[in-house]
């Protein structure tokens, strides 16, 4: 079965530093990927997507990320962390074949210091 | 552009009442999903729509739980005697098709007492 792993919990970056956020996945084939994003008492955000072609996805607010099909990852970067962009982020995975039910990994709780 | 619209945003209701959760999905959209997101499960998917019908309901936790969706549009989830392990944050979602990106609502936070 497929599984998306986001092994850190929290992550907590100084305002102006650089940002990663790391999602593995499970599954046989290429699949489809997702980064979700949450305020608190809001709904998810969608920053980017990859369904295929250039491995390096450019998403909003300054957000990319990269499919690296060997290793299974689908990590979120971001150059220059905002105060605003303190939140909670998901990673998601969509089978070809059902790509409707998206697997969310647990999330990762980013804070940023001032 | 409306986004998908949840209601109502909370919902407190007592052990064994049922509750009805709506959602408004983006004009357009053809494909509503349901998800539910808990403390101890996380993001779960529940049940997708494709128009009216919905080929997909292994989600759904038991037969408790029931949807439907009228004209393509709205759809209502139903919760019948709830128990306390429903509480959570319900979210709804569309996209324009199945195999394209989801937008999501705010969620109802449902809280069983």
């Amino acid at each position: 079965a497929q599984s998306v792993t986001q092994p850190d919990i929290h992550i907590t970056v100084s305002e102006g530093a650089s940002l990663e956020l790391r999602c593995n996945y499970s599954y046989g084939a290429t699949p489809y990927l997702f980064w979700y994003v949450q305020s608190p008492g809001q709904g998810l955000q969608l920053l980017l997507k990859y369904f295929s072609g250039d491995t390096l996805v450019q998403g909003i607010k300054g957000f990319e990320a990269e499919f690296k099909r060997s290793q299974s990852s689908f990590n979120l970067r971001k150059p220059s962390v905002h105060w605003s962009d303190a939140a909670e982020y998901f990673c998601a995975v969509g089978r070809m074949d059902s790509s409707y039910k998206l697997i969310f990994g647990s999330g990762t709780r980013l804070l940023v210091r001032p | 552009g409306a986004g998908v619209s949840q209601s109502p945003s909370n919902k407190v209701t007592e052990k064994g009442k049922d509750v009805e959760l709506r959602c408004d999905p983006i004009s357009g959209h053809t494909a509503l999903y349901w998800y539910r997101q808990s403390l101890g499960q996380g993001l779960e998917f529940l049940i997708y729509f494709q128009g009216n019908s919905a080929p997909d309901k292994s989600g759904l936790p038991s037969d408790r739980f029931s949807a439907e969706r009228t004209g393509g549009s709205v759809s209502t989830l139903t919760i019948q005697r709830t128990q306390q392990e429903d509480s959570a944050v319900y979210l709804c979602a569309s996209s324009v098709d199945i195999n394209q990106p989801q937008h999501f609502g705010d969620g109802t936070r449902l809280s069983i007492l």
